[in-house]
């Protein structure tokens, strides 16, 4: 069964950071283009990056540019994002997806507040 | 910059068809996909490559395409059916993109 189990979120400070992870099983990890997409309180879906299979190549949303980061470790099955200079819009909840151009397998979400 | 425009909100009776349309300039080139959230539940893809449904997504889910415009079709609807939609695609750059969804209300 595939699961992706999301966590490291929480509050905090604008101006502060927080990392991510999205543990992934069930499925050949390292095969599996990733995303983050987030949604904030009462909002729509925003796709935030994606990250290829192999790293090579990797996207972001012009709202997180040069802020965010993501990563990933295949021998570790995980996903990352290290999110710096946060603001009060980032607050969403986030969740990773496996796929590019379709996203077929997503976990439950982790949320971050950023917030004084 | 690219961006897909979807109706913020559409009804449908009981058993009757509705269809969810979705509009952008990158439709004319890539395919879209379809997620449906409930309240408090991740997105659920429901069709795939314009028009493919994933295992275990019911038959009267379906999708189609024409120019610059992507529909997520629902035969005969059902009160679990009642959601939130969102289409999705991607941009020449690589860059993904989701409309701003469409909330489904079964009457």
């Amino acid at each position: 069964e595939v699961q992706l189990v999301e966590s490291g979120g929480g509050l905090v400070k604008p101006g502060g950071s927080l990392r991510l992870s999205c543990a992934a099983s069930g499925f050949t990890f390292s095969s599996y283009s990733m995303n983050w997409v987030r949604q904030a309180p009462g909002k729509g879906l925003e796709w935030v990056s994606t990250i290829s299979s192999s790293s090579i190549y990797i996207y972001y949303a012009d709202s997180v540019k040069g802020r965010f980061t993501i990563s990933r470790d295949n021998a570790k099955n995980s996903l990352y994002l290290q999110m710096n200079s946060l603001r009060a819009e980032d607050t969403a909840v986030y969740y990773c997806a496996r796929g590019w151009e379709e996203m077929n397998y997503w976990g439950q979400g982790t949320l971050v507040t950023v917030s004084s | 910059s690219s961006e897909l425009t979807q109706d913020p909100a559409v009804s449908v009776a009981l058993g009757q068809t509705v269809r969810i349309t979705c509009q952008g300039d990158s439709l004319r080139s890539y395919y879209a996909s379809w997620y449906q959230q409930k309240p408090g539940q991740a997105p659920v893809l429901v069709i795939y490559d314009k028009k493919n449904r994933p295992s275990g997504i019911p038959d009267r889910f379906s999708g189609s395409s024409s120019g610059n415009a992507a529909s997520l079709t629902i035969t005969g609807a059902q009160a679990e059916d009642e959601a939130d939609y969102y289409c999705h695609s991607r941009d020449s750059s690589g860059n993904l993109l989701f409309g701003g969804g469409t909330k489904l209300t079964v009457l």
